[in-house]
């Protein structure tokens, strides 16, 4: 079945204690973007990469690093988390960028305390 | 800055009305996609419209991108309790570096249905 994996689905952690997100896709997708959603602010995106090792910043990527060391994974790192950074992640894959429909992860609910 | 703007934010309907959401863009798009989430879930990709005044239907749903490119709606007939959820349109700008394309979505419009 094509799917974009996420893990955890839920994630409690306290204040500075780095963390990742794993995302992994099985339609050899080249794009995949990460985003966060919150109450009346929608899906902001934090960052994207377009293939193996070419990664850049979306709307939000203040707090967070990515990596793209292969083509089916994508994690997300918070190396220092806040309580700002609570929301709920999802992690998105496409054929390439805005030309084709995205496939979204089930998404990652992460409560920073 | 580039956005897509949706209306109305909240839409609450009664079992067997019709619903309509509608997204403008700042700028003329190459093509809009819509998505559904439903609660608690993740958004899921329903349709992409690429011509200029292109209509399309899945069953009771139509979407329509308009003559100018920048607009789109998505009106479902007769609602039923399973069509709950946020309805999010979407849309390709170009990144600041002008090399590349990102899709950024409108914020939705969250459909409650009274069965």
């Amino acid at each position: 079945e094509a799917q974009v994996t996420q893990n955890p689905r839920y994630l409690i952690t306290v204040t500075g204690k780095k963390l990742t997100v794993t995302c992994s896709q099985n339609m050899n997708h080249e794009y995949m973007s990460w985003y966060r959603q919150d109450p009346g602010l929608g899906l902001r995106q934090i960052y994207y990469s377009m293939n193996v090792e070419v990664t850049d910043k979306g709307d939000v990527p203040e707090g967070y690093k990515v990596s793209r060391k292969e083509k089916r994974n994508f994690p997300l790192i918070l190396e220092s988390p806040s309580p700002n950074q609570t929301s709920l992640y999802f992690c998105a894959s496409s054929f390439t960028t805005g030309a084709y429909g995205y496939t979204f992860g089930s998404g990652t609910r992460l409560t920073v305390v | 800055g580039q956005q897509v703007m949706q209306i109305p934010q909240y839409q609450h309907v009664q079992e067997g009305e019709d619903f309509t959401t509608y997204c403008n863009s700042s700028t003329t798009l190459s093509n809009i996609q819509w998505y559904k989430q439903r609660p608690g879930g993740h958004p899921v990709f329903l349709i992409q419209l690429v011509k200029s005044g292109e209509v399309k239907k899945q069953k009771r749903l139509t979407f329509q991108f308009g003559e100018a490119k920048k607009n789109s709606s998505l009106h479902i007939t007769a609602t039923q309790t399973i069509d709950v959820g946020t309805y999010f349109c979407a849309g390709p700008f170009k990144t600041s570096g002008g090399s590349n394309y990102k899709l950024t979505f409108g914020k939705g419009t969250l459909l409650t249905v009274n069965p």
